[in-house]
Parts: C-alpha cells; sequence; structure tokens
C-alpha cells in the first residue's frame, strides 16, 4: 500500500463546477498537508497548506485535512479554463521524516469552456 | 525576490556520461530537497541538503548517484554513468524552515534525456 493515495483522473469539468480533489493516506506521523499545482512541463507551485486538522479558504479554494479519517480534500469553486493543470497533494512529519514530502500521484484536471 | 533557479533546464546525454543538475535556492533558504519525477508517476524524494551537510538521502540510489550543497554555491545532483531509466524531470525545493515549517517551493526542474 502506497502511503499517499490520489485518484489520477483524469478529471474533466465544465466551466464555473465546483471540483473536489481527494488524497488519503496511512501514515499517522503526518503533519503538514500541502497542495501544489503543476502545469505541463513546468515545476508545481504551492497553493495551500494546512497544519494538522482543518479547513482553510483561500479565494476559491478551500482545503480540508481530517486525521480521524486519514484524508484530505482541495475544493476548487468557480472553476476556470486557467486551472487546468495537475494537482498534487503532499504531506510530511518533522519528526519521523525529516525534511522530506511524500507526495500523491497527482490528479489531472481539465475544465472545459 | 527570485525564486529557486535550476539550471540547465534540458540535459541529453549518452548512455554513461556524467549528469550534473543544479540548484539555487531562494534567497534566505539554507535547506534544499532534491525530487525526482518520471512520467505519469508523481514526485519521489532523493536527498535534503543543508549547507555542507546530507541530512537525509534515503530516497537516493545506493549507485551513481550524489549529491552536495556547498558553503558557496549552488547545490549540485550527480548523476554518473547515467542510463536510459534515468531520464525524468527532476526538480530542486528549497525552504526556509523555521519560517512556516516545512514549506518548501519548487524550481523549473531539469529535464534530463538519456539516448
Amino acid at each position: 500500500q502506497k502511503e499517499v493515495e490520489q485518484d489520477p483522473g483524469p478529471l474533466s469539468v465544465p466551466e464555473g463546477a465546483i471540483v473536489s480533489l481527494n488524497c488519503t493516506y496511512s501514515n499517522s506521523a503526518f503533519q503538514y498537508f500541502m497542495w501544489y499545482r503543476q502545469y505541463s512541463r513546468k515545476g508545481p507551485e504551492l497553493l495551500m497548506y494546512t497544519y494538522s486538522s482543518g479547513n482553510k479558504e483561500d479565494g476559491r479554494f478551500t482545503a480540508q485535512v481530517d486525521k480521524s479519517s486519514k484524508y484530505i480534500s482541495l475544493f476548487i469553486r468557480d472553476s476556470q479554463p486557467s486551472d487546468s493543470a495537475t494537482y498534487l497533494c503532499a504531506m510530511g512529519s518533522l519528526y519521523n521524516q525529516g525534511g522530506k514530502l511524500i507526495f500523491g500521484q497527482g490528479t489531472e484536471l481539465s475544465v472545459k469552456p | 525576490n527570485a525564486g529557486v533557479m535550476q539550471n540547465p533546464r534540458h540535459l541529453v546525454r549518452r548512455r554513461g556520461q556524467e549528469a550534473r543538475l543544479r540548484c539555487s535556492p531562494m534567497k534566505g533558504h539554507s535547506h534544499v530537497y532534491w525530487y525526482r519525477q518520471l512520467p505519469e508517476e508523481g514526485l519521489k524524494f532523493m536527498v535534503y541538503l543543508q549547507k555542507e551537510n546530507i541530512i537525509d538521502e534515503s530516497g537516493m540510489p545506493k549507485e551513481r548517484f550524489s549529491a552536495e550543497f556547498p558553503k558557496e554555491g549552488p547545490s549540485i545532483l550527480r548523476i554518473q554513468q547515467v542510463v536510459r531509466g534515468d531520464s525524468a524531470a527532476y526538480f530542486c525545493a528549497s525552504s526556509p524552515r523555521g519560517q512556516g515549517g516545512m514549506v518548501e517551493f519548487f524550481g523549473p526542474g531539469t529535464r534530463l534525456t538519456v539516448l
């Protein structure tokens, strides 16, 4: 079993739709949870960063962490064609794994105009 | 404030040659991480370095791969005697640590092609 599982998609939605992206994980030591966006042939760009459980909102993006279920989500409201990219969840722990992040496989999202 | 810089952006090597990938972290960041991304796969951790120290190299292949982050200059990921399976995108990330924990900012990557 992988430490972090993410549905690779691809996911195709119409412009304006609400998008839900999810990851599950097995290591209860993870404390930091991130979502990165990666456009084709570019480096990952940090979108959201959450420490421990809870919700965090930034514009059209909302990140949720449920540590009891080992489940994290990213919601995108009013999706735009410019949101078309691969979304990567990532997580880490200062205590068990030093500075490294464990990434999901990435979900490819396409928002159609 | 310039972001993480990597060069070259594209590198082509023949089997058996050496590849050197360079990474300059963001200003004020003293922690550098290298990740590898194979086609259709997520990023895989390779190594975590601070200035003049390797902190965690648990993701580095045991042979042919090495990394350094000297007191002066960029971090270097070195691959000796490259093979076709080394073809991938190699990303460097940096972190301030102590200013937001483990937030890592990524560079644009070096795409290595081994012929």
